[in-house]
């Protein structure tokens, strides 16, 4: 079975660039998810899909932070414009509905750098 | 905003030494999951506890769910090198529509 695929892996931008991260989750996962792990902390959920519908973008800060899954399957992650505090890796995941909607499978990041 | 706080924040031991690391919250917990991370890569589940007392082993690792559900624990018996990253607990909170929310992580060394 497929992973998570993230891309890119690493992103250099200076403040007030924009950037687009892209994910693919398991074929057939029902719910997709955007973490933000800074560096030192656990990851912190930005948005949460479940098919092409937002179940949760209560910590996104939209004024800067979009995402959209168009099609209920891959999804983009865009921060316009980018500030220092953005640094980080932007985590995907996936789940299956049903009895195993919490076992979540993530891909390897995508590593921000904001100068 | 639900804190879930883990300690210690950085472990490191020497191969073959046992280690707990814990998970706490004042709230209460629906289930709790324990992740492992490597460098590079992102978190990969370990086990999910959901019943208040519940223990899980998982070959070395045995998993604890408190009792009242509010903490957590990962023991770890005879650390290999390979055993070393980051371990995070993630909890789902009563009520919370199953938003998962992740600790600080506990970073673990085991030196050969």
């Amino acid at each position: 079975e497929a992973g998570v695929a993230q891309s890119p892996r690493y992103k250099i931008i200076e403040k007030r660039q924009s950037v687009a991260f892209w994910c693919n989750p398991i074929s057939g996962h029902a719910t997709l998810y955007w973490y933000q792990q800074i560096l030192g902390q656990g990851p912190k959920l930005l948005i949460q899909f479940q098919n092409n519908g937002v179940v949760d973008d209560s910590q996104l800060p939209k004024d800067r932070f979009s995402a959209e899954r168009l099609k209920g399957v891959d999804s983009t992650l865009k921060i316009q414009p980018a500030k220092l505090e953005d640094s980080a890796v932007y985590l995907c995941a996936s789940s299956p509905a049903g009895a195993g909607a919490n076992v979540l499978t993530f891909g390897a990041g995508s590593r921000l750098t904001v100068l | 905003t639900q804190l879930l706080e883990q300690s210690p924040q950085f472990l490191s031991i020497q191969e073959g030494e046992n280690l707990t690391v814990y998970c706490n919250s004042s709230s209460v917990f629906s289930s709790l999951q324990w992740y492992r991370q490597e460098p590079g890569e992102g978190p990969v589940l370990l086990v999910t506890v959901v019943t208040g007392g519940e223990v899980k082993k998982l070959k070395r690792l045995t998993f604890q769910f408190g009792d009242a559900r509010k903490d957590s624990s990962l023991h770890i018996t005879a650390a290999q090198p390979g055993d070393t990253g980051l371990y995070l607990c993630a909890g789902t909170y009563t009520g919370s529509a199953r938003q998962l929310t992740f600790g600080s992580g506990t970073q673990l060394t085991v030196l050969p």
